[in-house]
Formats: C-alpha cells, sequence, structure tokens
C-alpha cells in the first residue's frame, strides 16, 4: 500500500471560520510534510514532521497550526485565513525524517482544494 | 542553495513521438532524484527515484538518467500517448535538506 490519504478533497471556509485538513498514511514511514500548491506552481514546503516532531516550519503564518497526533496521521489546522490562502495542499510522506541520510521517496496525497471566500 | 530548473517550460507533441524532458539543478551533491507527474487540480504521482550512485531508472516506457556532475537529469517518454498528457515535475535532495522542486514541463500529446 503505498497511498496517502487526504479529506477532505474540497473545501470552502470563510475568514472566521476554523477548519482542519487531514492526513493518513499506513506505510510506515517516519516523515510527513504539508505543501502548498498555488496554479502552475511547484509545491512549496510548509512543515515536515519527523518521528512526530515537528522539525521544520518554513515560517508559516500562524493561522496554519499542523499537528501530528501519532506517526500515521498528520492534520492542518486552519483559522483566520485570507483568501491568498487558496490554493492546494498536499500532504506526503517519506521513509526517514528530514536531514537523515536515508531519505526515501516521496509520496504525495491528491491533495484538499482549499477556497477562501 | 539549490536550485531546479526544467526545460521546456510547456511542450506539444503528435501521438507517437518518442520525447525527452530536461532537469538541471545547480548543487550536484544531490542524495537522490525523484520524478513526478500531475494531473490538473491533482496531487503529484511518483513515476521514477534515481539514488545518487545510480545512473538511470527504468519503468515501462520512460526512461530517466542521471549525471550528477553535470546537475543534469533527462526523462525519456517513448511512444507517447494522449494519456500522458500532464505536468512532470522533478525534485531533488540533498543530503541534510529537503526536496527541492523545478517549475515543471506541461506535456500534452496530441491524438
Amino acid at each position: 500500500d503505498t497511498e496517502v490519504t487526504q479529506t477532505p478533497k474540497h473545501l470552502v471556509m470563510g475568514m472566521t471560520n476554523k477548519k482542519s485538513l487531514k492526513c493518513e498514511q499506513h506505510m510506515g514511514h517516519r516523515a510527513m510534510y504539508w505543501y502548498k500548491q498555488k496554479a502552475k506552481k511547484p509545491p512549496e514546503l510548509m512543515f515536515v514532521y519527523s518521528y512526530e516532531k515537528l522539525s521544520i516550519n518554513e515560517s508559516v503564518p500562524s493561522r496554519f497550526s499542523p499537528e501530528c497526533p501519532n506517526s500515521s496521521l498528520l492534520n492542518l489546522h486552519l483559522h483566520a485565513l485570507q483568501p491568498e490562502d487558496s490554493a492546494l495542499y498536499l500532504c506526503a510522506s517519506s521513509q526517514e525524517g528530514a536531514g537523515e541520510l536515508d531519505t526515501g521517496e516521496l509520496f504525495f496525497g491528491e491533495g484538499s482544494r482549499l477556497t477562501v471566500l | 542553495k539549490q536550485e531546479v530548473t526544467q526545460i521546456p517550460a510547456a511542450l506539444s507533441v503528435p501521438e507517437g513521438e518518442n520525447l525527452v524532458l530536461n532537469c538541471s539543478f545547480t548543487d550536484s551533491a544531490i542524495y537522490n532524484l525523484q520524478w513526478f507527474r500531475q494531473d490538473p487540480g491533482k496531487g503529484l504521482t511518483s513515476l521514477l527515484l534515481i539514488q545518487s550512485s545510480q545512473r538511470e531508472q527504468t519503468s515501462g516506457r520512460l526512461n530517466a538518467s542521471l549525471d550528477k556532475s553535470s546537475g543534469r537529469s533527462t526523462l525519456y517518454i517513448a511512444a507517447s500517448q494522449p494519456g500522458d498528457s500532464a505536468t512532470y515535475l522533478c525534485a531533488v535532495i540533498n543530503y541534510g535538506q529537503n526536496f527541492v522542486f523545478g517549475p515543471g514541463t506541461r506535456l500534452s500529446v496530441l491524438p
């Protein structure tokens, strides 16, 4: 099973709403990632969790709050977002953590399309 | 700082042609390089992973080569089909760093 599952596939929210994006993998991977992708651009790294600990935060605004409840789950909590935060949010996982010499293949989910009104 | 470029930015070919997509990176001390395919509005699908000790990888009609010394990788697609139409991205990772993505090549294969 080489699958990363993301829910919901689509999300529309107002600027005062609180919502969450969810990601799950059952490949035993110990690194999980959140990426943001705007139209016709490559993915931009937001956060990395390695062994359930936040290892990288790419200067992401605090209105995005990641959480890793266990090694298989990754959440992204959203609050007070702006219309410019509308994008495709991608979750990914890999076998080892960021900075480890054994970093291997990166697997992506299908993404959550977020629209902020 | 690692930078990745991809040429061409867009490519349109008739069905059946063999084609080559190019990926260049500035820091040759990479750990591995990965090619992805992305359909519009979808996630990234891994196509091929080449580790730094390898020169090429093959999967079906796809062949990816890696020349670390020159900072280049090519993705060769044989006998292209309309279903190959997508954006192709390459990504490299250096020791102790995270993946850096190229901007992608948008491929259209015309029936």
